[in-house]
């Protein structure tokens, strides 16, 4: 497609259940990061994939975070037992090369 | 541990007037700098950056000045205009291994006022 494409672009989930955030990328980009911005907070690093080569996990703040990239092009991040503190836009990004990342429009999660 | 720090929440400036965004850091490693601009309910857009070996770089309505020494860096858009109004992301890449990750500042929103 022309753009990142994320989905959905709002979710609400009760505390405790399990989600799944959807980013597809510009094709052709190899690479592929997911970010999170909390209320009044940075975006803040969660993950990076680049090509076949082990992802980057080293953003993700606890071990109900993971997330997977199917053919080089998919990617899903699963937030599983969800906290209210997971709530925030989580946004997905792609790139070709180095630091030209397109952000896609993001998946606002709120937990109840 | 914040490393790029945008200290001004909000800033509001009058149409056609200079509106400066200041960015300051706290790791001397870093060696390139970007800016990013953020509408409501969209992604971040890739705005001008600046590598270390400048101090400078303009683009247009954009020109974004670094002051190593002072690890600070700041934006400047003159003259303003009400599309400007958005949420402005300081960024410097996070020298890990073979990352390419960016680590943010909070941002600043600036409201342009016509």
């Amino acid at each position: 497609g022309a753009g990142v494409s994320q989905s959905p672009s709002n979710k609400v989930t009760e505390k405790g259940k399990d989600v799944e955030l959807r980013c597809d990328p510009i094709s052709g980009h190899t690479a592929l990061y997911w970010y999170r911005q909390s209320l009044g907070q940075g975006l803040e690093f969660l993950i990076y994939f680049q090509g076949n080569s082990a992802p980057d996990k080293s953003g993700l703040p606890s071990d109900r975070f993971s997330a997977e990239r199917t053919g080089g092009s998919v990617s899903t991040l699963t937030i599983q037992r969800t906290q209210q503190e997971d709530s925030a836009v989580y946004l997905c990004a792609s790139s070709l090369a180095g630091w030209g990342y397109t952000f896609g429009s993001g998946t606002r999660l709120t937990v109840v | 541990d914040q490393q790029v720090k945008q200290n001004s929440p909000s800033l509001s400036v009058q149409e056609g007037r200079i509106s400066i965004l200041n960015c300051d850091y706290t790791n001397s490693m870093f060696d390139y700098f970007l800016w990013y601009k953020k509408y409501p309910a969209e992604g971040p857009t890739f705005l001008i950056s600046i590598s270390s070996i400048k101090d400078k770089n303009e683009d247009g309505r954009f020109t974004v000045f670094l002051n190593k020494s002072a690890k600070h860096l700041s934006l400047h858009i003159v003259p303003s205009q009400p599309g400007d109004s958005a949420v402005y992301f300081c960024a410097a890449p996070y020298s890990g291994a073979g990352s390419y990750q960016l680590t943010f500042g909070k941002g600043t929103k600036l409201s342009v006022i016509p």
